[in-house]
């Protein structure tokens, strides 16, 4: 199993571009996740997903955009990129069970917007 | 609300020394707790949880327990090693199955030989 498979690692935009960050999991779990990292902040919940074709707002959703069309796949949209959205983006998935999961986690997207 | 309190660091520890890093939550009912650990360059992993009162989770040589008199998690390890270096975020998952990581913000603990 790949597990949690994130891309780009790396990207650059200037202000007011778009972008789609990719992210699929092989383990078939329902739920997945979308965190942003800043420095010294810990991560915060962008929005989440608990299946195919249900997706909720997170903590700090605004900006952002999700779809999950199917299991594998739960890509973040940028449309309007802003200085402000300069940080590591992680994507995670887990099981269903309540209360006792372990969030996988992908390796990141490190976002640069100028 | 739900929140997680742990000590800020970065923290520079010798290789063989005792590492305690504290964590304190908030949250109503009986939330499950976890330490998750970022090596450098990579996305976060479990290294431990403890879903109710008085559970000990380990791995690693690393332990925690769940206190609710107390309402903490405090990771404990008795000698680090260099390989230990990394960033360790103490969370809760609050009680009634939301399936919603709440996050501390992390601690960078670093382990020089």
């Amino acid at each position: 199993n790949a597990g949690v498979t994130q891309t780009p690692k790396f990207r650059i935009l200037k202000i007011g571009q778009s972008m789609t960050l990719q992210c699929a999991q092989d383990m078939n779990h329902n739920y997945m996740y979308w965190y942003r990292q800043d420095p010294g902040m810990g991560l915060k919940l962008i929005y989440y997903s608990v299946g195919a074709g249900i997706t909720d707002k997170g903590e700090v959703p605004n900006g952002y955009n999700v779809s999950r069309s199917t299991t594998e796949d739960f890509p973040l949209r940028l449309e309007l990129a802003a200085p402000s959205q300069t940080s590591v983006y992680f994507c995670a998935s887990s099981y269903s069970t309540s209360g006792n999961n372990e969030q996988f986690f992908g390796p990141g997207t490190r976002l640069t917007v100028l | 609300g739900n929140s997680v309190t742990q000590m800020e660091g970065p923290v520079t520890l010798s290789e063989e020394a005792f590492l305690t890093i504290n964590c304190t939550y908030t949250a109503t009912g009986y939330p499950s707790l976890f330490w998750y650990v970022q090596y450098p360059g990579e996305g976060l992993q479990l290294l431990l949880k403890a879903t109710k009162a008085d559970d000990k989770g380990s791995n690693k040589g690393f332990e925690a327990t769940y206190r609710k008199e107390t309402t903490s998690f405090h990771l404990e390890k008795g000698s680090v090693q260099v390989s230990d270096s990394a960033v360790y975020f103490c969370a809760l998952n609050p009680s009634g199955g939301s399936e919603k990581l709440v996050f501390g913000k992390g601690m960078k603990l670093t382990v020089n030989p």
